[in-house]
């Protein structure tokens, strides 16, 4: 069974600072996804991981994948306030059957 | 983009009633959907895997005749929660797949169901 682990859980930065989300997962997969959720809403797509050492960048947010090490880390540099929402991971194991597994969540609260 | 429209946005019910959420892709073809359910504070937890013209694949422990999904068309799968009790209240999202691997899951707005 596929198992999907993020860390921190919970973070509580200050504005300016950098950090990182990491995402492990247990099993094979090429494809992994970033999500970012604001209270009460749905999920916005930030990024989508589709090779070993893929790497994407969208503002104050970069995104890799690590296939070998089932490694994804979501790095946020000189975050702002405007940043503070829940980031999921989610790890795409569409071999046969489609299926999408999420990792637990990162609330990140970012304070001014 | 790819753009999926679910209704309601939040739905109040009594406890034994019936209701329905839709799930819809705009701007193109979902050979596949699926809904996930997600509590407070939780993450998202895969109910079903909706394909066109087919039953639906249940994850286990899911009753699938307390959720009822239907994937009549390309671009329209329904979840109704049947009998409806507190403990269904939940938030429900729906998501749908182009089925190009660089579009990834779009997801819906999620449906905020209370039941009383």
């Amino acid at each position: 069974e596929l198992k999907v682990e993020q860390n921190p859980l919970f973070l509580s930065m200050q504005e300016g600072k950098n950090y990182t989300i990491y995402c492990n997962y247990s099993t094979t997969s090429d494809r992994l996804y970033w999500y970012r959720q604001d209270p009460g809403k749905s999920l916005e797509s930030l990024f989508v991981l589709l090779s070993n050492g893929a790497v994407k960048q969208e503002g104050r947010l970069m995104a890799s994948l690590d296939t070998k090490a089932r490694l994804s880390t979501l790095h946020i540099t000189a975050a702002v306030h405007d940043l503070s929402a829940t980031y999921f991971c989610a790890v795409d194991i569409s071999r046969g059957a489609q299926k999408l597994v999420f990792g637990q969540g990162t609330r990140l609260t970012i304070n001014p | 983009g790819a753009v999926v429209s679910q209704h309601p946005s939040w739905v109040i019910c009594k406890s034994g009633t019936s209701v329905k959420i839709e799930c819809r892709s705009l701007d193109f073809q979902a050979t596949t959907m699926f809904w996930y359910r997600q509590f407070p504070k939780q993450s998202l937890m895969l109910m079903a895997t909706s394909n066109e013209g087919s039953k639906a694949t249940y994850e286990q422990g899911v009753e699938k005749d307390k959720f009822l999904i239907n994937h009549a068309s390309l671009t329209l799968s329904t979840l109704t929660v049947t009998s409806a009790h507190p403990e269904d209240s939940s938030f429900y999202i729906c998501s749908a797949t182009p089925g190009q691997v660089n579009y990834g899951y779009t997801f819906g707005s999620g449906t905020r169901l209370t039941v009383v």
